[in-house]
């Protein structure tokens, strides 16, 4: 089945400073590679998210890139904020049968701004 | 409500106790999914609902026993469960398409925390 390895489990960047979260995935087949963000107390959240067909996505001050060759794609914050701090999600696509996707998720990174 | 709505929000149980936790979406979509969320793990899928039919059940233990009445309900039937069941549940749902689009955003309710002594 599909494996996601995510990378740093905790990041702390200071205020403004740029902050990179970095996944692999194992499956050839995922095509779909989304990044989600959970505040305490509340369920993940989408910010942005990339098919295998685009290499990469800009939104604002996020930015995802995707490397198919070498199964990785990465989580871009730039000009951070206190309100980014959050734990981020990275996720694979997978086939779970029945013609339905679901998800894998990778173990998330606490991501802390230091003022 | 608009959303994903997950009751209730917390549960302490007994291993020998039977509880349910309820999911409702108002999001119109037509698959639904639970997963599992522990300390220092990756969220878990447990159990997808694609259009009101299991697709999976992801080597789920039988004391945890889904139900999906309809596209806009899920529940969580939970019986003689162990401590290391203690987690978050996290109900989710998403518009599934055909055509290599699959499931697309999953948007997530705010979960059922849940301690079993």
């Amino acid at each position: 089945g599909e494996n996601v390895e995510q990378h740093p489990s905790t990041l702390s960047v200071q205020e403004g400073d740029s902050a990179v979260i970095k996944c692999t995935y194992s499956d050839s087949a995922s095509n779909y590679f989304p990044w989600y963000k959970q505040e305490l107390g509340k369920g993940p959240q989408l910010i942005i998210d990339i098919r295998s067909n685009v290499g990469e996505k800009k939104d604002q001050r996020i930015a995802v890139t995707l490397n198919k060759t070498a199964k990785h794609f990465s989580l871009h914050i730039t000009e951070t904020q206190p309100e980014d701090s959050a734990v981020y999600f990275c996720a694979a696509s997978i086939r779970v049968g029945g013609g339905a996707d679901g998800l894998t998720f990778g173990k998330g990174t606490h991501l802390i701004i230091q003022p | 409500e608009t959303g994903v709505t997950q009751t209730p929000r917390h549960l302490v149980m007994g291993m020998t106790n039977k509880k349910s936790l309820k999911c409702e979406q108002h999001l119109g979509h037509n698959a639904m999914y639970w997963y599992k969320q522990s300390a220092k793990k990756p969220l878990e899928l447990m159990f997808v609902y694609n259009f009101k039919e299991q697709t999976e059940n992801n080597s789920v233990p039988s004391r945890f026993s889904p139900e999906c009445p309809n596209s806009s309900h899920l529940f969580l039937h939970l019986h003689t469960l162990q401590p290391e069941d203690s987690a978050l549940y996290l109900c989710a749902s998403s518009q599934w398409t055909s055509g290599g689009r699959g499931a697309g955003e999953l948007f997530f309710g705010e979960g059922s925390r849940l301690t079993v002594l």
